[in-house]
């Protein structure tokens, strides 16, 4: 049972233009979300979040759009590098206030970005 | 150290065997969790410890997999009698209280059960 997904398993992108990660949810309780991104053989590093009470959070290069109604979000690379190529996750933590505890991930957004 | 270890980073093991999954988190770390990613999968909650607290075990696919805390540091999962099914890379992640889930994983285990 999926309660995050992301559909796209792979984006290809060119250097300098935007990448657009997408993310659906299934929860209307998750009032928190995050963004991991994961290199070969390393373990996912936690990039950008946002809480429910925000539609947008930025931070430098990266932002992340939330869409409540449409139980929707989104991770904007501007402008993409190959640096970023990776497999980006979304993320919502299962405890509604709560600052630990198990968290749900998407199966991951392969980014390919090409000079 | 100053991020969270994991050994094995490989194991390859025969099917019915046991195997051991070792992590040590990051020092001060309260937060200890256990995640698996078999391929072309997301992440899987196995299971959570925090501090004293009972360990949320709701994760753990079968009563092959325990895990245990040892000090509130060092973990280890145990899987018995392992199946091919098993096969995934194990995850361990660390966090100190209210972190907002901005975990540290460490590089993971690889297991390939043969």
């Amino acid at each position: 049972d999926q309660q995050v997904k992301q559909n796209s398993p792979s984006l290809s992108v060119q250097e300098g233009r935007i990448s657009i990660l997408n993310c659906d949810y299934t929860n209307s309780m998750f009032d928190y979300f995050l963004w991991y991104k994961k290199y070969p053989a390393e373990g996912p590093t936690f990039l950008i979040s946002i809480s429910s009470i925000k539609d947008k959070n930025e931070d430098g290069r990266f932002t992340v759009f939330l869409n409540k109604s449409a139980k929707h979000l989104s991770l904007h690379i501007v402008p993409s590098q190959p640096g970023d190529s990776a497999v980006y996750f979304c993320a919502a933590p299962s405890d509604r206030g709560s600052t630990l505890g198990r968290l749900y991930f998407g199966r991951g957004t392969q980014l390919t970005v090409w000079p | 150290g100053a991020g969270v270890s994991q050994s094995p980073s490989n194991k390859v093991t025969e099917k019915g065997k046991d195997v051991e999954l070792r992590c040590d988190p990051i020092s001060g770390h309260t937060a200890l969790y256990w995640y698996r990613q078999s391929l072309g999968q997301g992440l899987e909650f196995l299971i959570y410890f925090q501090g004293n607290s009972a360990p949320d075990k709701s994760g753990l696919p079968s009563d092959r997999f325990s895990a245990e805390r040892t000090g509130g540091s060092v973990s280890t999962l145990t899987i018995q009698r392992t199946q091919q099914e098993d096969s995934a890379v194990y995850l361990c992640a660390s966090s100190p209280q209210g972190a907002n889930y901005g975990y540290t994983f460490g590089s993971g285990t690889r297991l390939t059960v043969v």
